[in-house]
């Protein structure tokens, strides 16, 4: 079964726009993580937030993390027509947080507009 | 590039055979991960192995095996094949021991179509 809940399932927006993907989980984790699949393609990891964090930043990625409504946000700032695919929040089945063994969401497909 | 390829890159089956596919995890990596993501669906944890050793099961029958080599490549196989079986079907390595968080390396997946 799916641990993450992704909304929206698509997003549509212009180019220079900012994209806010949400995930949603069930179960106590030790960290977080997106990833994002170009059509049809291998993942890619994007970022990482651990349990005791409450916000991240890689570049134009800011995640944030709030363990009390278990739930997470991927914001992509100034959005690019090669930002298009679809990102998934993942977190680890195991205890330690770090078993490789990944539960992921549904997924949002995002469309950045030229 | 992750490191981290994956052969065929495409295939079609027929319905009732069997496949095996195929991973070579990243350099250094010894554990490798696999997972089943029908199209429009995110990826489901089939299994793992650790050091040759499956190291934890999703909720995949046992026609789904796998096997993990000293070179810590990996094969799945899969029997009996099913067309609920067409999906896209991707190898992940990382490296077991390390503190927690290490990144996990994916493969760009084998696209499996059984008819």
């Amino acid at each position: 079964s799916q641990q993450g809940e992704e909304d929206p399932q698509a997003l549509s927006i212009q180019e220079g726009e900012n994209a806010t993907m949400n995930c949603s989980y069930k179960t106590s984790i030790n960290n977080l993580q997106w990833y994002r699949q170009n059509s049809g393609r291998g993942l890619v990891h994007l970022i990482l937030i651990r349990s005791n964090e409450r916000e991240k930043h890689s570049g134009r990625l800011r995640v944030t993390l709030d363990t009390s409504k278990k739930s997470s946000s991927l914001l992509i700032t100034a959005s690019r027509a090669a930002d298009t695919a679809s990102y998934f929040c993942a977190t680890d089945a195991g205890g330690s947080g770090n078993t490789g063994k990944l539960i992921f969401g549904q997924g949002t497909t995002l469309q950045v507009k030229p | 590039e992750t490191g981290v390829t994956q052969s065929p890159t495409h295939l079609i089956k027929t319905r009732g055979q069997q496949v095996t596919l195929r991973c070579s995890s990243q350099s250094g990596h010894n554990t490798v991960s696999w997972y089943q993501q029908a199209l429009g669906q995110g990826p489901q944890f089939i299994f793992q192995y650790y050091r040759e050793e499956e190291n934890g099961r999703g909720n995949f029958p046992p026609r789904f095996s796998g096997l993990q080599f000293p070179n810590y490549s990996s094969e799945l196989n899969v029997n009996a094949l099913e067309l609920d079986d067409s999906a896209l079907y991707l190898c992940a390595s990382s490296l077991q021991g390390r503190v927690s968080g290490n990144t996990i390396y994916f493969g760009e997946g084998s696209w499996l179509t059984v008819v």
